[in-house]
């Protein structure tokens, strides 16, 4: 089946560095990728829908400029948190579709970012 | 908004099958029933989706009442591993999920 591979699985930095995430679809073409965010007991919150070959949209609330998407393959996006505060320790989780119609949403597994 | 209201939590003995209820009252034509469910630090697992007839699949089964308002996930003999939170989502097209607080289901030996 379709899979959705995220990496690094978990990854610790200081306050004020960057860390890049990266999330792949291995076996399928994602034109449309999505990036949710997900604090301790409680649900996943949509961030932003990364489109391949344009800008990426937000959601409302998720800046922009800290929270930087780049989709630059069909197989490939990536979510760069810049400058990161221990606020932004979270899971971050990327999705995908692997086709047309109502083929289900396929998850990765998640990359758990600590900001000390 | 999920738009879809589920139980908090559930327990079910190892087993013994789990009925896990959604109910979507508000539900639109064009709109599909989705069940995932995610497992502790884990992205969510798809399990099974549907329209309007019931659905089954190697993991689960998907009841929904004829009127579209409610359904049902079925685990037929839940295991341990089947410990989760389980999201019931409405939901048309390619667009992405928006997911609720689930419920917990906790298989108990």
């Amino acid at each position: 089946g379709a899979v959705v591979s995220q990496h690094p699985s978990w990854v610790i930095c200081k306050s004020g560095t960057s860390v890049k995430i990266e999330c792949r679809s291995l076996d399928f073409q994602a034109t449309t990728m999505f990036w949710y965010r997900q604090f301790p007991k409680q649900s996943l919150m949509l961030m932003a829908t990364s489109n391949e070959g344009s800008k990426a949209t937000y959601e409302q609330g998720v800046e922009k400029d800290k929270f930087l998407i780049n989709h630059a393959s069909l197989t490939l996006s990536t979510l760069t948190v810049t400058s990161a505060h221990p606020e932004d320790s979270s899971f971050y989780i990327c999705s995908a579709f692997p086709g047309t119609g109502n083929s289900p949403l396929h998850f990765g597994n998640g990359t758990r970012l600590t900001v000390t | 908004d999920a738009k879809t209201t589920q139980p908090t939590s559930m327990d079910c003995a190892e087993g013994r099958a789990a009925n896990l209820p959604c109910n979507h009252s508000t539900i639109s034509g064009n709109e599909y029933v989705y069940w995932y469910r995610q497992i502790h630090s884990q992205g969510p697992q798809y399990i099974i989706h549907g329209l309007k007839n019931n659905e089954t699949n190697e993991m689960a089964s998907l009841i929904i009442t004829e009127d579209r308002k409610s359904s049902t996930l079925i685990l037929p003999h839940a295991t341990l591993r089947d410990t989760a939170v389980y999201y019931c989502i409405r939901t048309s097209g390619n667009t992405p999920l928006v997911f609720g607080k689930g419920t917990r289901l906790s298989v108990i030996a």
